[in-house]
């Protein structure tokens, strides 16, 4: 079975603090995706990143970075210097097969607030 | 380029009768996904259309139904409503080769 797992349900920081959010998937296929989007009040999920099963690279952008380890089955999301526009809902999600994008499975979502 | 539309955005409907919610795609995408998004079972997938066709369906019961239309344009329909039907329903679009769906604002349903 497909699951995504985000254990931890709301996160409070200190602007200028660093967090990660953790992310752990299962899946027996051994090609799949996996993605973070971002919820901000409005509704409408922003879509930050996707990685496919083969590439394990980590990856950097701008004050993001994520961490994929298929040992472990985490892809793991970490934001440096966070900022009071970082507070939302992070979601992880994984599909797999023909429709990498029409069918995501999404974690419960972890809640970031962000304090000045 | 204009993203997702989803209409309409807040919807209160009495139990027992019927809805009908829309999603304007992407121009140019033939993918539309719906999902449910609720505080207790968080984000669901609904089903897939591609090409008019239903290409992937989730674990909702048969009161749950879309339709995809040649424009790609998309409805999801949901009969004889109950309270658990109170939800965000989210509508996502994409285009093979993208690598990423595209999420509207969602239609907020309320059923009392």
């Amino acid at each position: 079975a497909q699951k995504v797992t985000q254990a931890q349900t709301e996160i409070s920081v200190v602007e200028k603090e660093d967090v990660t959010l953790d992310c752990v998937y299962e899946t027996r296929d051994t090609t799949y995706y996996l993605f973070w989007y971002k919820q901000p009040p409005s509704g409408e999920l922003v879509f930050l990143i996707r990685r496919n099963s083969f590439d394990e690279q980590n990856e950097i952008s701008g004050r993001y970075s994520w961490n994929f380890q298929k040992s472990t089955s985490s892809f793991n999301f970490t934001i440096t210097a966070s900022q009071v526009v970082d507070s939302a809902v992070y979601f992880c999600a994984l599909s797999f097969g023909s429709s990498n994008t029409g069918k995501l499975i999404f974690g419960q979502g972890t809640t970031l607030q962000v304090k000045p | 380029k204009a993203g997702v539309t989803q209409t309409p955005r807040y919807l209160i409907k009495t139990r027992g009768q019927q809805v009908t919610l829309s999603c304007s795609p992407i121009s140019g995408h033939r993918s539309v996904s719906w999902y449910q998004q609720t505080p207790g079972q968080g984000l669901q997938f609904l089903f897939e259309y591609f090409s008019e066709t239903q290409r992937n369906k989730g674990n909702f019961p048969g009161r749950f139904s879309g339709r995809q239309f040649s424009n790609s344009r998309s409805e999801m329909n949901v009969s004889t409503l109950e309270l658990g039907d109170s939800a965000l329903y989210l509508c996502a679009s994409s285009s093979p080769g993208q690598g990423k769906a595209f999420f509207g604002q969602g239609t907020r349903l309320t059923v009392v």
